[in-house]
């Protein structure tokens, strides 16, 4: 069974540009969440989606947004890049419909730096 | 509001040395609680799991009991490996915003 997917791997933007990240659940799994880890501020959730509606969000700011598609895979987009949004953006299913979700599964990341 | 309050790293060990990484929550009710493990250059993956009080997780060879009389989850194990070197990282389901909350994490380095 395949894991979760993230692509791309590793990206470089300059500040003010946008991105755009992309997660492939693993099949079956109808919610995936993201998290931004960085050395400082470790893991912070960013927001769910179950069944393409978001579930539940975290605390950043309104240019963090996502969507998930109908079938389950899930974006993540980041506009007006600063700095600070330098991080690994890690996404996370579940087979669990409930919230909290239980066990995630992780893709590898997407590791964002920006200039 | 809940947190997870982890052990601050690294912590630097030889091969076959006992390993306990400390991990204390602050929840109402009894969430379920985690220990994820996340090696070099991977993205992180689940290690055990205890969903109510006095449950063990274990796996690998590591060990976490769910202690409610002192809101932790210590994670052990008698004999670590070179291969066990990683990041680890304690967390609880209780975010407010119905997430995990996770732990600073801890960075594990086995020397041979």
């Amino acid at each position: 069974k395949a894991g979760v997917t993230q692509t791309p791997r590793y990206l470089i933007k300059t500040r003010g540009q946008q991105v755009t990240l992309s997660c492939s659940p693993i099949s079956g799994h109808r919610s995936v969440s993201w998290y931004q880890q960085t050395p400082g501020q470790g893991l912070q959730f960013l927001f769910e989606y179950f069944s393409e509606t978001q579930r539940n969000k975290g605390n950043f700011p309104g240019r963090f947004s996502g969507r998930q598609f109908s079938n389950s895979r899930s974006e993540m987009n980041v506009s007006t890049l600063e700095l600070g949004d330098s991080a690994l953006y890690l996404c996370a299913s579940s087979p669990s419909g409930r919230a909290p979700p239980g066990e995630l599964f992780f893709g590898e990341g997407s590791r964002l730096t920006v200039l | 509001g809940n947190s997870v309050t982890q052990m601050e790293g690294p912590v630097t060990l030889s091969e076959e040395a006992f390993l306990t990484i400390n991990c204390t929550y602050t929840a109402t009710g009894y969430p379920s609680l985690f220990w994820y493990v996340q090696y070099p250059g991977e993205g992180l993956q689940l290690l055990l799991k205890a969903t109510k009080a006095d449950d063990k997780g274990s796996n690998k060879g590591f060990e976490a009991t769910y202690r409610k009389e002192t809101t932790s989850f210590h994670l052990e194990k008698g004999s670590v490996q070179v291969s066990d070197s990683a990041v680890y990282f304690c967390a609880l389901a209780g975010g407010s915003q119905g997430n995990l909350i996770f732990g600073k994490g801890t960075k594990l380095s086995v020397k041979p």
